[in-house]
């Protein structure tokens, strides 16, 4: 299976900063098909898991654009520009291209 | 709008049964490869199946904890998803969502415990 690997673990930020996480991934996501599957999700304290961005970089419909997505073959990064109260959660990249589909460990991001 | 209603949760003993129903509305269903995602208590998230189009095969895939114990299975026309949980374990204890691209339902939580 694809071992996917997050951090940090817990991400203490003050409101209005930047945050970035960290993905790699044990095998490249480049698909067969050209797609790089990755995706990112984000799971608010006491609800359902949504996803944010898939393939690598493309946003949701609804999502801010704070958030943004980047890397290739096995390494990534969400990038949150400037931290709003709103995006304390824990944060889950999954990938999508090999099965089974495995998820990261998550990174908690809390405000300071 | 997109909506996923899980049901049929509750409290089973080791060794027993469980089915799970996923309502489906707000999309055309039988053009929607689903999944069933688990969550265990303050854990995080880990795939347990998914069910392809009956236009893609409709085949199914498991995850190896789950494999030979769980059944996943479709009917397009209720548009309904289902999760048949047998032989079940303490470790299967979690709240199991339903899933389609970007839409997650609310969960319905499994207890195993004796």
């Amino acid at each position: 299976d694809v071992v996917m690997t997050q951090s940090p673990l817990s991400l203490p930020v003050t409101l209005g900063q930047p945050a970035s996480i960290s993905c790699r991934s044990s095998q490249s996501l480049v698909h067969s098909d050209g797609n790089t599957y990755l995706n990112w999700i984000q799971q608010r304290p006491g609800q359902s898991p949504r996803r944010l961005l898939y393939k690598v970089s493309n946003r949701e419909s609804g999502v801010p654009d704070r958030f943004s997505g980047s890397g290739s073959g096995t390494d990534f990064t969400l990038k949150i520009s400037r931290v709003e109260a709103e995006d304390v959660g824990v944060y889950y990249c999954l990938q999508g291209t090999h099965w089974p589909l495995t998820f990261g460990g998550g990174t908690k991001v809390e405000i300071k | 709008e997109v909506q996923l209603v899980e049901s049929g949760g509750g409290l089973v003993k080791p060794g027993g049964s469980l089915r799970l129903s996923c309502a489906a509305s707000g999309f055309t269903f039988r053009n929607a490869w689903m999944s069933w995602v688990r969550q265990a208590p303050g854990k995080g998230l880990e795939y347990v199946g998914r069910i392809r189009t009956k236009t893609d095969g409709g085949t199914i895939e498991y995850t190896s904890p789950v494999k030979g114990r769980f059944i996943i299975s479709r009917d397009d026309s209720e548009n309904t998803l289902y999760l048949q949980m047998n032989s079940l374990r303490t470790e299967d204890t979690a709240l199991y969502y339903c899933v389609t691209g970007a839409y997650w339902g609310q969960g319905t939580l499994a207890t195993v415990s004796s």
